[in-house]
């Protein structure tokens, strides 16, 4: 069972232009909602959160907005750069508890073409 | 400071023998995961350890795979008997905290194993 599903699987976006990554979850006791970034070689960063308690949360060029009732979170990059070019993943777990750790989606390959 | 460590960063072996794969996580950190990522794939969860134990071993998807910790740090997966669908980037990431309090995980650059 796919706990947390992400689309696109790719994507190309303008230099300048406005990266959309959604993702879509099933269990409703998840309240934290991590976006972490992939460059090829290296392993995923954490890049931004977010708790439920706020519908969005901005951090420089990146912002997530997340939607409770529609079970929905995506991450936005404003002005994308060819430097974001990398593999997006989210994911979301229970804060205090819980047997399960953070639920990945599958990932979005992000490329920002010049 | 130092990240996540993982040796080797590429190990390439002959199917069916064994391979050992290192982590070496941020110092003070309690909780430990190993992924495996394929390529072009998502993160595929393995086991999680707190502390030298683990709680979680669900992700392994064979009694071929098996993994320890020793000392609260360094950790090893070993792949007995590997076969070329093992082959894959496996990712080891660390924690301050365990699951349940979500620290950031740090993850290491991975080793890439390629089993010919």
């Amino acid at each position: 069972q796919q706990q947390v599903k992400q689309s696109p699987q790719s994507l190309i976006v303008q230099k300048g232009g406005i990266s959309i990554i959604n993702c879509a979850y099933e269990n409703t006791a998840f309240d934290y909602f991590p976006w972490y970034q992939q460059f090829p070689g290296k392993g995923p960063a954490l890049l931004i959160a977010i708790r439920p308690d706020v519908s969005e949360k901005k951090e420089g060029r990146f912002t997530i907005s997340f939607n409770k009732s529609a079970k929905q979170f995506s991450l936005h990059i404003m002005d994308s750069q060819p430097g974001d070019s990398a593999t997006y993943f989210c994911a979301a777990s229970m804060i205090g508890g819980g047997a399960d750790g953070l639920t990945f989606g599958k990932g979005t390959h992000l490329i920002i073409q010049p | 400071g130092a990240g996540v460590s993982q040796s080797p960063s590429n190990k390439v072996t002959e199917k069916g023998k064994d391979v050992e794969l290192r982590c070496d996580p941020i110092s003070g950190h309690t909780a430990l995961y190993w992924y495996r990522q394929s390529l072009g794939q998502g993160l595929e969860f393995l086991i999680y350890f707190q502390g030298n134990s683990a709680p979680d071993k669900s992700g392994l998807p064979s009694d071929r795979f098996s993994a320890e910790r020793t000392g609260g740090s360094v950790s090893t997966l070993t792949i007995q008997r590997t076969q070329q669908e093992d082959s894959a980037v496996y990712l080891c990431a660390s924690s301050l905290g365990g699951r349940g309090n979500n620290s950031p995980l740090h993850f290491g650059n991975g080793t890439r194993l390629t089993v010919t």
